[in-house]
């Protein structure tokens, strides 16, 4: 148990409508990032926040948003979805905001289904 | 482009034997490389990380090379156990100013048969 928490486990939903992702970070640290990975691909790289504030961007979809709050708990909120769009989504959190050997823990990921 | 690249996609070895899983990359200049355990539908959890002066980590039996010259890396299992079973995932950093974006490899697909 990495001590990030994703919720929910599993989401089906239709094309067009919208969904919203949760993680909560380990305890302590104060960055968090969202992974998208696809059936048998690998992890891409979306969005970091640290400290409640955007300090990376990768390939986010301007369709997809994510916001880091005070608690620091983080949701990505993906909306207009679309079939391609079904993948396992994964959060991560470190303790610092980069540089090297920050270590990355990953949560037990979302899987979304658009049907 | 900053690649990753793992070889073979996959591997079935027999439980106890050693294996030996590829990752080369062109990701340049480059901060550290990783080596993560992924068990199917479950998060990546990290087995190794070395920096670009480090040529050798190791793991209880997993053990990771990097030679930075020929931009190679492997991971050698050794004395294979079924919970080995897994994907793993060749990590590269750049050397990019602070930020933390990770370039991530396809994966080896790792299947310990009885």
């Amino acid at each position: 148990d990495s001590g990030v928490t994703q919720t929910p486990k599993h989401l089906i939903t239709a094309t067009g409508q919208r969904v919203t992702l949760r993680c909560s970070p380990r305890s302590g640290d104060l960055s968090v990032y969202w992974y998208q990975q696809s059936l048998d691909q690998g992890l891409q790289f979306l969005i970091q926040y640290y400290n409640g504030e955007e300090r990376a961007k990768g390939n986010i979809l301007e369709r997809f948003s994510a916001q880091q709050f005070p608690d620091l708990h983080s949701e990505l909120n993906l909306s207009s979805l679309e079939l391609g769009d079904s993948a396992l989504y994964f959060c991560a959190s470190s303790v610092r905001g980069g540089g090297a050997g920050n270590e990355q823990f990953f949560g037990p990921g979302t899987r979304l289904t658009v049907l | 482009k900053n690649q990753v690249e793992q070889s073979p996609q996959s591997l079935i070895i027999l439980e106890g034997k050693n294996c030996t899983l590829q990752c080369n990359y062109t990701v340049s200049p480059f901060s550290n490389l990783r080596w993560y355990k992924q068990d199917t539908g479950r998060g990546p959890v990290s087995l190794t990380i070395m920096t670009f002066s480090e040529n050798t980590k190791s793991n209880g039996r997993y053990t990771a090379t990097l030679d930075a010259d020929t931009k190679q890396s492997s991971l050698h299992i050794t004395a294979s156990q079924l919970s080995d079973s897994a994907s793993y995932i060749c990590v590269v950093q750049p050397f990019s100013g602070g930020y933390n974006k990770l370039i991530f490899g396809a994966g080896t697909r790792l299947a310990v048969h009885p």
